[in-house]
Parts: C-alpha cells; structure tokens; sequence
C-alpha cells in the first residue's frame, strides 16, 4: 500500500462546478499536508498546505484535513477552465525519514467552458 | 528572474550513452532535490541534498549520480542511459524547514527520451 493514494481521474467537471479532490493517508506521523498544481509541461506549485487537522481556505479553495480517517482534501468553487491541471497531494512528517515529502499520484482535472 | 531553472529542457539520446541535466536556484535555498515523473505523473523523489550534502538518497540505480558544487548547484549525471529512464526530470529546492513544511519550489523539468 502506498503512503499516500490518490486516484488519478481523469475528472472532467463544467465551468462553475465545485470540484472535490481527494487523498488517503496512511502514516500516522504525518502532520503537514500539502497541495501542489501541475499545469502540462510544468513544474508543481504548491497551492496550499495545513498543519494537522483542519480547514485552510485560500479564495476559491479550501484544504481540510481529518487526521482521524486519515483523509484530505481540496474543494475547488466556481471551477474555471484555467484550473484545468493535474492536482497533487502531498504529505509530510515532523522528523527523521518522515521529514520528507510522500507524494499521491495526482488527479488530473478538466474543467470545461 | 527564474527562481529554479534547469537545462536541457529537452534531451533525446540513445540508450546506452552519458548525459547530464543541470539545475540552478537563485532562491538562496539551502535544499535541492532531484524527482523523477513518468508517464503516469508519478512523482518520485530520487536525491536530495541539503547544503552540498546528501540527504536523500532513494532507491535509485547507481549510473545515476548527483553532483552538488555548491547550494545553489544541483547536476544529475547518468550513465548508460536505458529506455526505462524516459522520463519528466524535476529540479527543486526548498529553505530551511523552521518548523513549517519546507514549500518546494519546481524547475520547469527537462524531458528525457532515451531511444
């Protein structure tokens, strides 16, 4: 199994759809959970990221995290065509071999005009 | 103003042949870090180095070798190139982790084709 899994998609949603991304966990010693856009032909950057359990909200996204079924997501509203990407999520312990980022596989995203 | 760049950004080459992709970051960050993503996106984590030191090391065939000159420099080198290292090349680098999680920040990648 692995660490972090993630279901690749491909998700295919109308402009103006709330978008539901979602990542499982299975390590316990994770506390930072991150998520990263990758636009084709492009590098990763990361979106946004929270600290143990929780909701972050950043405009027209939202991060949560419940640490108790080990689930994160990320709640995209009013979707846009230009946030048509690939959605990595990305987890991170506090010390020694858990410093260190585990990757899901990502979910690639079309939102369609 | 690129923050992490790499060159190539495209190299088609034989299989059993040398070749090297460089990366550069003007963040002054102290972490860089190699992945590797295939055909299905995956990204896996291949070295890292913190400083000029290595930190990370993966599970990774030894015709690969990175090279730090310094922490501003991260070189990956391989060896008799084989069909199965066709991939997506990512740079990164990171700062000092001060108790927040160390935010990577991506070159543009450099697109290996091994024929």
């Amino acid at each position: 199994q692995k660490e972090v899994e993630q279901d690749p998609g491909p998700l295919s949603v109308p402009e103006g759809a709330i978008v539901s991304l979602n990542c499982t966990y299975s390590n316990s010693a994770f506390q930072y959970f991150m998520w990263y856009r990758q636009y084709s032909r492009k590098g990763p950057e990361l979106l946004m990221y929270t600290y143990s359990s929780g909701n972050k909200e950043d405009g027209r996204f939202t991060a949560q995290v419940d640490k108790s079924s080990k689930y994160i997501s990320l709640f995209i509203r009013d979707s846009q065509p230009s946030d048509s990407a690939t959605y990595l999520c990305a987890a991170l312990g506090n010390a020694g071999n858990n410093r260190k980022l585990i990757w899901g596989l990502g979910t690639s995203l079309a939102v369609n005009p | 103003d690129t923050a992490v760049s790499q060159t190539p950004k495209y190299l088609v080459t034989q299989m059993g042949n040398d070749k090297s992709i460089k990366c550069e970051q003007n963040l002054g960050h102290d972490t860089m870090y190699w992945y590797k993503q295939d055909s299905k996106k995956f990204l896996k984590i291949m070295f890292s180095y913190n400083n000029k030191e290595l930190i990370i090391n993966e599970t990774v065939p030894n015709r690969f070798s990175p090279k730090s000159p310094d922490k501003a420099h991260l070189n990956l080198h391989i060896n008799s190139l084989e069909l199965g290292d066709s991939a997506v090349y990512f740079c990164a680098s990171s700062p000092p982790g001060q108790g927040n999680p160390d935010t990577q920040y991506f070159g543009p990648g450099t697109r290996l084709t091994v024929l």
